[in-house]
């Protein structure tokens, strides 16, 4: 159980495009939703955290134009790199909760090469 | 607000030893405490939490942590490393709104 599925896996693109990643939860409602980015050889770091239905919280320093967040049902968010250029080049990792006092499951996270 | 310090970058055992991943923690209040594992280009795996029941906490894997709040730990062991535990091992501690602070990880190599 607890299945959170991450799409695409892998994705190159020019400089300037736009990209989105989708997270979803397979067998739970996920009310909130959390997006990292990990660096190579680093730790994961909290981008913002959705909740179904409302704007996300972005964490200090994360640009929320740059990075799209909706989430708009209980089993879908998607995270859209605007205007993508190549120091946008990343790991980035979803997580999914049903709860305040449940764990975090994540996806398989999503590598994004802006060439 | 809450830290956590994982010491040692990287772990290096000989396959059948015991592992020890260590993670201390900073926190006003009692934490929630998770250990997460993460193989090369996926996601995390949960291992498993410590959620102020019982002290010595088993997950999966043969994987178990003790929490000591006097020595503000929460460190990973298990008896015998095999070889398909190769992997970065991620303690995290649990704050307000669900977030999740990640210690810097550490990368535990299994050798023959």
């Amino acid at each position: 159980g607890a299945v959170v599925s991450q799409h695409p896996s892998w994705v190159i693109c020019k400089s300037g495009t736009s990209v989105k990643i989708e997270c979803r939860s397979l067998d739970f409602q996920a009310t909130t939703m959390f997006w990292y980015r990990q660096f190579p050889k680093q730790s994961l770091m909290l981008m913002a955290t959705s909740n179904e239905g409302s704007k996300a919280t972005y964490e200090q320093g994360v640009e929320k134009d740059k990075f799209l967040i909706n989430h708009a049902s209980l089993t879908l968010s998607t995270l859209t790199v605007t205007s993508a250029h190549p120091e946008d080049s990343s790991f980035y990792i979803c997580s999914a909760s049903s709860g305040d006092n449940q764990p975090q499951h994540f996806g398989d996270g999503t590598r994004l090469s802006i060439l | 607000a809450q830290s956590v310090t994982q010491l040692g970058s990287h772990v290096s055992v000989s396959e059948g030893a015991l592992v020890l991943l260590r993670c201390n923690y900073s926190s006003s209040v009692p934490p929630y405490l998770f250990w997460y594992v993460q193989y090369p280009n996926q996601g995390l795996q949960l291992l498993l939490k410590y959620t102020s029941a019982a002290t010595l906490v088993k997950g999966i894997n043969g994987f178990e942590a003790e929490f000591k709040k006097s020595e503000t730990s929460f460190h990973l062991t298990k008896p015998s490393a095999h070889m398909s535990d190769a992997a970065e091992y991620f303690c995290a501690a649990r704050g307000g709104g669900n977030k999740l602070t990640f210690g810097t990880g550490t990368q535990l190599k299994v050798e023959l």
